[in-house]
């Protein structure tokens, strides 16, 4: 099946500084790939989707400045918590879909990063 | 507006039971589809099934089983035989026809007892 990887699974980083989190297709090319937030004991909230080669779009609330997003290849979208704050410590997912399932409505999910700012 | 409900925010069961999880959307779309995931302590979501609108039979995988109803706008998850194993949180997704915006419900923690 398709695997999804993120790197970093986990990462701690200080107020003020910028974290960046990858999310890579492994076995497949995905012309899109969307970012996910949890919360503690909380659903998943799409934040933005990533399109390989353009701006991504993203969802009514979520500060396009302050979660930077790249995609930059067919296998790679980049997520940077720009000044990050304690508010921002969460669990983030990505999700990628298959580029040769042309009728596929399945999002491969990866196995998420979880930040916490101190 | 597009919008998944999972009533039940934990359920606790001693294996061997039987358990249901109750998933309830809207829509609009005349197309859609509908999944459920598990997301076991770990955080992977992982996928367990997926259906369109056109669809309404119930399937069986193992000890799993789901009941889709359009009627009732619901779309509820059964474990036969719960194990410790299933113990994890279950979300219920609903995606429109384009598969791109997927809505899922707040969850249901499972916790199989031994």
């Amino acid at each position: 099946g398709a695997v999804v990887s993120q790197h970093p699974s986990w990462v701690i980083c200080k107020s003020g500084t910028s974290v960046k989190i990858e999310c890579r297709s492994l076995d497949f090319q995905a012309t899109t790939m969307f970012w996910y937030r949890q919360f503690p004991k909380q659903s998943l909230m799409l934040m933005a989707t990533s399109n390989e080669g353009s701006k991504a779009t993203y969802e009514q609330g979520v500060e396009k400045d302050k979660f930077l997003i790249n995609h930059a290849s067919l296998t790679l979208s980049t997520l940077t918590v720009t000044s990050a704050h304690p508010e921002d410590s969460s669990f983030y997912i990505c999700s990628a879909r298959d580029l040769r399932e042309v009728y596929s409505y399945e999002q491969y999910f990866g196995p998420g990063t979880r930040l916490t700012v101190t | 507006a597009q919008k998944v409900t999972q009533a039940q925010t934990e359920i606790s069961v001693v294996e061997k039971e039987d358990v249901t999880l109750d998933c309830v959307y809207e829509t609009r779309d005349t197309t859609y589809y509908l999944f459920w995931y598990k997301q076991p302590p770990s955080g992977e979501l992982v996928f367990l099934i997926r259906r369109n609108s056109f669809d309404e039979q119930n399937e069986i995988s193992g000890r799993y089983s789901w009941n889709f109803q359009k009627s009732t706008s619901s779309f509820n998850f059964t474990i036969t035989a719960s194990q410790v194993v299933d113990s994890a949180v279950y979300f219920c997704a609903l995606s429109d026809d384009n598969f791109n915006k997927f809505y899922f419900g707040s969850g249901t923690k499972l916790n199989v007892k031994p």
